[in-house]
């Protein structure tokens, strides 16, 4: 599977739209971008997925630019309870869909 | 709507003592994956099932082995506990009919002491 390279922390104002960037330049054709996040200690959490068109659904949107180099996870309107870690992971469906590689994610702090 | 099950939430064992974690996927999944995640650490894949097969295997210590049970369920057994044993232990759960996303359970709190 690709790598994937993520900021390591990013704050955001509660109401604010939270916009996490994910590198993953080495993706091919068949690898799908996958958004899992973590709230302390909880089990992760599936956000949304993509392959090359940009997708939307209750939680978030996920905008994955033309080259499928790198890709954007936008929470519209963050709360306090979006405090968490986010994974983005790349995997194809020639994997178990559930085999995730999980590596360093984004700290996003929601603050009042 | 039902979720992964995780059974016993918290579990102390002593050194080179045995455990053994329980996970129920979601109904009508048939795909578990079992995940380690240390203090401060990501979650690790250990290994997967599918249709009671074993289907992927990662970085999972020879001493420690699960299997998928005909109703679907799913046991870790750990044997000769180690002090870096002591992690969060999550199961998830999909379905290829149903989508390709994983379904993760509250995870099992393991302490080795």
């Amino acid at each position: 599977d690709a790598k994937t390279t993520q900021p390591p922390s990013m704050d955001c104002a509660e109401g604010r739209a939270a916009n996490l960037p994910c590198n993953h330049s080495t993706i091919s054709g068949n690898e799908y971008v996958y958004w899992y996040r973590q709230i302390h200690s909880q089990g992760p959490q599936y956000i949304i997925h993509g392959l090359k068109n940009n997708e939307t659904n209750e939680m978030a949107s996920l905008i994955i630019t033309e080259d499928r180099k790198s890709s954007t996870l936008i929470l519209p309107h963050a709360t306090l309870r979006d405090t968490a870690v986010y994974y983005c992971i790349v995997s194809s469906l020639s994997t178990s869909y559930g085999k995730l590689t999980f590596g360093q994610g984004t700290i996003l702090t929601v603050h009042p | 709507a039902a979720g992964v099950i995780q059974s016993p939430r918290h579990l102390i064992k002593e050194k080179r003592e045995t455990a053994t974690l329980k996970c129920y996927p979601i109904p009508r999944h048939d795909t578990v994956y079992w995940y380690q995640q240390g203090p401060g650490q990501d979650p690790q894949f250990l290994i997967s099932f599918y249709e009671k097969m074993q289907s992927d295997k990662g970085s999972i210590p020879d001493r420690f082995s699960a299997q998928q049970f005909s109703d679907y369920h799913s046991e870790l057994n750990m044997s000769s506990l180690e002090l870096g044993d002591s992690a969060l232990y999550f199961c998830a759960s999909s379905s290829k009919y149903t989508g390709t996303e994983a379904f993760f359970g509250q995870g099992t709190r393991l302490t080795v002491v």
